[in-house]
């Protein structure tokens, strides 16, 4: 089966500057995640949706951050404005209910510099 | 705030020895899971065990689980050179979401 598709592989904006992450996940996992890793760190929970809705949201900086997942497929992670501290690899993921949620899989990442 | 904690943060060691990777965490999980990642590279699931578990083993891999010392740890054996990575524990609350709660990691180096 594909595996999680991320875009753009790497992305380098200035401060103040906004932009936007895309992924989608293997077919039928309705459960999707992202997650930001700071260099040096592990990744930390965004936002989680199950289908089109939002399951947890409690450590996404929402005066900044926004996601959506419209159709309960892809989804876009948008940043707006982008700080020096967003510098990070914005990893993506699914799983799937029907398999208890066990053995997720992860995209490549998105590497962001913000200068 | 992250979970698990891994212990070492890093570990050098040669070709044919084994690895060790300690993860502890401070409430009641469903499961826990280990994941390794090349450098510049996405999460790759290598293992999980659940809270009834106690151990399990697949291929060189052999994970622990201690609940009531809300411990666990990963075993390498006859590490290579391609083992050169860093492993993340990752847990998996009880009554959650599902999503995965990162430790900073142990960065491992295996030379030849």
């Amino acid at each position: 089966e594909a595996g999680v598709a991320q875009s753009p592989r790497y992305k380098i904006i200035e401060k103040r500057q906004s932009v936007a992450f895309w992924c989608n996940p293997i077919s039928g996992h309705a459960t999707l995640y992202w997650y930001q890793q700071i260099l040096g760190q592990g990744p930390k929970l965004l936002i989680q949706f199950q289908n089109n809705g939002v399951v947890d949201d409690s450590q996404l900086p929402k005066d900044r951050f926004s996601a959506e997942r419209l159709k309960g497929v892809d989804s876009t992670l948008k940043i707006q404005p982008a700080k020096l501290e967003d510098s990070a690899v914005y990893l993506c993921a699914s799983s799937s209910p029907r398999t208890g949620h066990y053995g997720y899989t992860f995209g490549s990442g998105t590497r962001l510099t913000v200068v | 705030s992250q979970q698990g904690e891994e212990d070492p943060q890093a570990l050098s060691i040669q070709e044919g020895e084994n690895a060790t990777m300690n993860c502890s965490y401070k409430t009641s999980i469903n499961n826990l899971q280990w994941y390794r990642q090349n450098s510049g590279r996405g999460l790759v699931h290598l293992i999980l065990i659940r809270s009834n578990e106690r151990e399990k083993h697949s291929g060189r891999l052999r994970v622990t689980l201690d609940t009531s010392k809300k411990s666990s740890s990963l075993l390498i054996t006859a590490s290579r050179a391609a083992d050169t990575a860093s492993y993340f524990c990752a847990t998996v609350f009880s009554n959650s979401g599902y999503a995965l709660n990162f430790g900073k990691g142990t960065s491992l180096l295996v030379t030849p």
